[in-house]
């Protein structure tokens, strides 16, 4: 079963508009949300992330919000530039097992038209 | 500083054969996590090591092994190798806990023949 989603594979914007990706998950028990990028050959790039327990978090033209009775996140991208074309994921750490690891989701494709 | 270097970045290899891939994680960094990526499952957990010690393993068969050195430097090795093992083998390496974000390789292409 797949507990975090991403259910749009892809997303077009035109620049400076806004990007708004989504993901839900069902694992009530995350702890942390993360976003990560992903450029084509090369590995995840690190965005940002927000605990579980807060419902903001802002880091320049990036924004996540955490909406934990729906159990969904999104990120806002504002305002949306050509090199923010790349695939997106939406992780969640899972400290169960023993240790901590990354439950990701499928990505979502963001294509940003000049 | 040098970031998580993985080698190599292709391969291509014979079903049946046993393949090694190799990781160095971030200076200082000792923890070291393994992620398949396929086109259907998307980013998969394979395993996580922590100072030589494999803390963590995600649903894969046993044909999946890995181990860590006491320099942090990892590798995985996945015996009789199948078509399906054809994929993108990430390498993350953490400090310490991974919400202030994991460092990827650029990964490791593994082709099955």
């Amino acid at each position: 079963d797949q507990q975090v989603k991403q259910n749009s594979p892809s997303l077009s914007v035109q620049e400076g508009r806004i990007s708004i990706l989504n993901c839900d998950y069902t694992n009530s028990m995350f702890d942390y949300f993360l976003w990560y990028k992903k450029y084509p050959a090369e590995g995840p790039t690190f965005l940002i992330s927000i605990s579980s327990i807060k419902d903001k978090n802002e880091d320049g033209r990036f924004t996540v919000f955490l909406n934990k009775s729906a159990k969904h996140l999104s990120l806002h991208i504002v305002p949306s530039q050509p090199g923010d074309s790349a695939v997106y994921f939406c992780a969640a750490t899972d400290a169960q097992g023993g240790s901590e690891k990354l439950v990701f989701g499928k990505g979502t494709k963001l294509t940003v038209n000049p | 500083k040098a970031g998580v270097t993985q080698t190599p970045r292709y391969l291509i290899k014979t079903r049946g054969q046993q393949v090694t891939l190799s990781c160095s994680p971030i200076s200082g960094h000792r923890s070291v996590s393994w992620y398949q990526q396929t086109p259907g499952q998307g980013l998969q957990f394979l395993f996580e090591y922590f100072s030589e010690t494999q803390r963590n393993k995600g649903n894969f068969p046993g044909r999946f092994s890995g181990r860590q050195f006491s320099n942090s430097r990892s590798e995985m090795n996945v015996s009789t190798l199948e078509l399906g093992d054809s994929a993108l083998y990430l390498c993350a390496s953490s400090f310490g806990s991974g919400h202030y974000g994991y460092t990827f390789g650029s990964g490791t292409r593994l082709t099955v023949v």
